[in-house]
């Protein structure tokens, strides 16, 4: 089992559906979260983290973790063509970084 | 410069050649990591270093794998005798500190044919 499960898509939405992107993990010890983005032959860039429980939000952008059931989601409200790129969760361990698959994410106007 | 910078962006290597990886990180960032990513695949972790100590070498997949930072700043990942299974986009991050904030280079996509 992989320690970050995430469905890899591709989700296809229209501009300005709200999107929901999930990730489950493994290991209850795991503290901080995060999401990035990549575009296409781009490297990762960071959206956004979160601490432990609870919500975090930055402009259309809303980061949710639930430790309870170890499942972590990133919102996406009034979602642009622009949005349109592969998201990652990841987690980490000592000095690692651990990555889900990435859900590749299609806004069509 | 302003961001992580990786150098070559593409890379055609013929089975068996050996190849080098660079990274310029962000001035001033301590630590260094390095990732292979394989298509349709999360980034998958390497090597990690802290200036120019390498601290973690865990998920170099096999010896003809060798990282480098010498003067703790540029970091050179290089690849002896490379295989096909080599080929992915190999991806340099560094941080201030610690890995909540850490930034990507765009990657060099290395191709072994």
């Amino acid at each position: 089992q992989k320690e970050v499960e995430q469905d890899p898509g591709p989700l296809s939405v229209p501009e300005g559906a709200i999107v929901s992107l999930n990730c489950t993990y493994s290991n209850s010890a795991f503290q901080y979260f995060m999401w990035y983005r990549q575009y296409s032959r781009k490297g990762p860039e960071l959206l956004m983290y979160t601490y432990s429980s609870g919500n975090k939000e930055d402009g259309r952008f809303t980061a949710q973790v639930d430790k309870s059931s170890k499942y972590i989601s990133l919102f996406i409200r009034d979602s642009q063509p622009s949005d349109s790129a592969t998201y990652l969760c990841a987690t980490y361990n000592t000095d690692k970084l651990i990555f889900g698959t990435g859900t590749r994410l299609q806004v069509f106007p | 410069g302003a961001g992580v910078s990786q150098s070559p962006r593409y890379k055609v290597a013929k089975r068996g050649q050996d190849v080098a990886l660079r990274c310029d990180p962000i001035s001033g960032h301590v630590s260094l990591f390095w990732y292979q990513q394989a298509l349709g695949q999360g980034p998958e972790f390497l090597t990690y270093f802290q200036n120019e100590a390498q601290l973690d070498k865990s998920g170099l997949p096999s010896d003809r794998f060798f990282a480098e930072r010498p003067e703790g700043s540029v970091s050179t990942l290089k690849i002896q005798r490379t295989q096909q299974e080599d080929s992915a986009v190999y991806l340099c991050a560094s941080s201030l500190e610690g890995l909540t904030e850490a930034f990507f280079g765009q990657g060099t996509r290395l191709t072994v044919v």
